[in-house]
């Protein structure tokens, strides 16, 4: 059974880093993408980015570059999206997902990591 | 704001059919193919519908997708109480992904 299963709930300050994860079972985890989607309070779905771990090709949205990165350890099967300075505005839930093909149908999503940045 | 275009919501009542449009332009929809979600609340999106109306594994066929041109549409028949959620297309935009703002259906 394919499962994408994320890091819990993170409550941090504006200026911390983070780093969250998203492990992947069930599948070669190296044979297919994985996204990153978030969610801000209230609001709809916004594609960040995208890893192939088999290579670590990346792809970011022009709007999340350089806001974020965006890695893989194939060796775990594990992914991760970080931040080297959170603000507020970086609240939301944010969803892994993998690609079936291309870099957005997502077939499986993890059940979603919320992060709240508050002082 | 998106690059795709979808109505904030639509309703219609319970055995009624309901369509969601998303609309873009020849760099994304034009060219590729489009997928559809649906979000529950409080859940996880669900994939829907890929490569413009192919419905996977234990979706549905209450559930359909078409694309003409620059445009794509969702169809849900028979509608259900259960169904009421959020809904967003998807494509692809020079290598990256775009989703629709989104459209919340609400069934009467």
């Amino acid at each position: 059974e394919v499962q994408l299963v994320q890091s819990g709930a993170e409550v941090k300050k504006p200026g911390e880093s983070l780093k969250i994860s998203c492990k992947g079972s069930g599948y070669s985890f190296t044979s297919y993408w994985i996204g990153w989607v978030r969610q801000m309070p209230g609001k709809g779905l916004e594609w960040m980015g995208i890893i192939y771990p088999g290579d670590s090709d990346t792809r970011y949205s022009p709007s999340f570059q350089g806001q974020v990165t965006i890695s893989a350890d194939k060796s775990i099967s594990t992914a991760y999206l970080q931040w080297s300075s959170l603000k507020a505005s970086d609240t939301a839930m944010y969803y892994c997902a993998r690609s079936v093909r291309g870099v957005i149908i997502f077939d499986y999503w993890g059940q979603g990591t919320l992060v709240t940045v508050s002082s | 704001q998106s690059v795709l275009t979808q109505p904030p919501s639509v309703s219609a009542a319970p055995g009624q059919k309901v369509t969601i449009s998303c609309s873009g332009s020849s760099s994304n929809i034009g060219n590729n193919y489009v997928s559809w979600y649906q979000q529950l609340p409080g859940t996880a999106p669900k994939l829907l519908i890929y490569d413009n109306n192919k419905r996977p594994s234990g979706i549905p066929d209450r559930f359909s997708g078409s694309k003409s041109g620059t445009s794509a549409t969702l169809g849900i028949t028979g509608l259900q109480t259960g169904d009421e959620a959020d809904y967003y297309c998807g494509t692809w935009d020079s290598s990256l992904g775009v989703f629709g703002g989104g459209t919340k259906l609400t069934v009467l």
